[in-house]
């Protein structure tokens, strides 16, 4: 079984710090993708990176990096220059290939992200 | 290209009743998923859709059924409706299946159950 720890519910950041996410996991799997995803109050689901099991350098999107660590089975979210509109629920996701050859994305709870003036 | 679409985006069902909510997935992608997001249980897994065929489910009772159409377009089901089904419903398309296939969501649709 997959699982999805987020052990932040909730965090605060002013405005142009960085912030980091923690996310840790753990699978069974040898390969496996690590994913995170944004959801403001409106609902949607806003993917923003991805973190294979084998890339062996740490994926970034803009301000958004992935501080992959193998061996401590994390995957940490890091913003960089935080905005005001990145106030928003932050989930840590997981896919491994022991599900039947299907998509299913195991979830963390999920960070809270406050990001003040 | 336009992304993944849920209707209705709100609905208000009574207990007993049944109710169908529709995705159409971005264009091209073949696969589509659902999940279930309440306060007390996260975000679960419910299940998908690849080449009109179910490929995969979650740990849901036999109310939840879906199916898929050949355009891709996809189709929850959710029959006697209880109170715990006041949730909102999430579907994602993804273009196969690979581990680093990314899932893109669409807006979701809001059910309450009264």
């Amino acid at each position: 079984a997959q699982k999805i720890t987020q052990t932040q519910p909730g965090m605060f950041v002013q405005e142009k710090e960085a912030v980091t996410l923690d996310c840790t996991y753990d699978t069974s799997d040898q390969s496996y993708g690590l994913f995170w995803y944004k959801q403001p109050s409106s609902g949607e689901m806003i993917f923003l990176i991805y973190q294979g099991s084998y890339d062996e350098q740490n994926a970034t999107e803009g301000r958004y990096s992935l501080n992959f660590q193998k061996a401590r089975k994390s995957a940490n979210l890091v913003i960089s220059a935080s905005q005001l509109g990145d106030s928003a629920m932050y989930f840590c996701a997981m896919r491994g290939v022991n599900t039947g050859g299907g998509n299913n994305l195991t979830f963390g709870t999920g960070t809270q992200l406050k990001v003040e003036l | 290209k336009a992304g993944v679409t849920q209707t209705p985006r709100y609905l208000i069902k009574t207990r007993g009743q049944q109710v169908t909510l529709s995705c159409s997935p971005i264009s091209g992608h073949r696969s589509v998923s659902w999940y279930q997001q309440t306060p007390g249980q996260g975000l679960q897994f419910l299940f998908e859709y690849f080449s009109e065929t179910q490929r995969n489910k979650g740990n849901f009772p036999g109310r939840f059924s879906g199916r898929q159409f050949s355009n891709s377009r996809s189709e929850m089901n959710v029959s006697t409706l209880e109170l715990g089904d006041s949730a909102l419903y999430l579907c994602a398309s993804s273009g196969s299946s690979g581990t680093g296939d990314t899932q893109y969501f669409g807006p979701g649709t809001r059910l309450t159950v009264l």
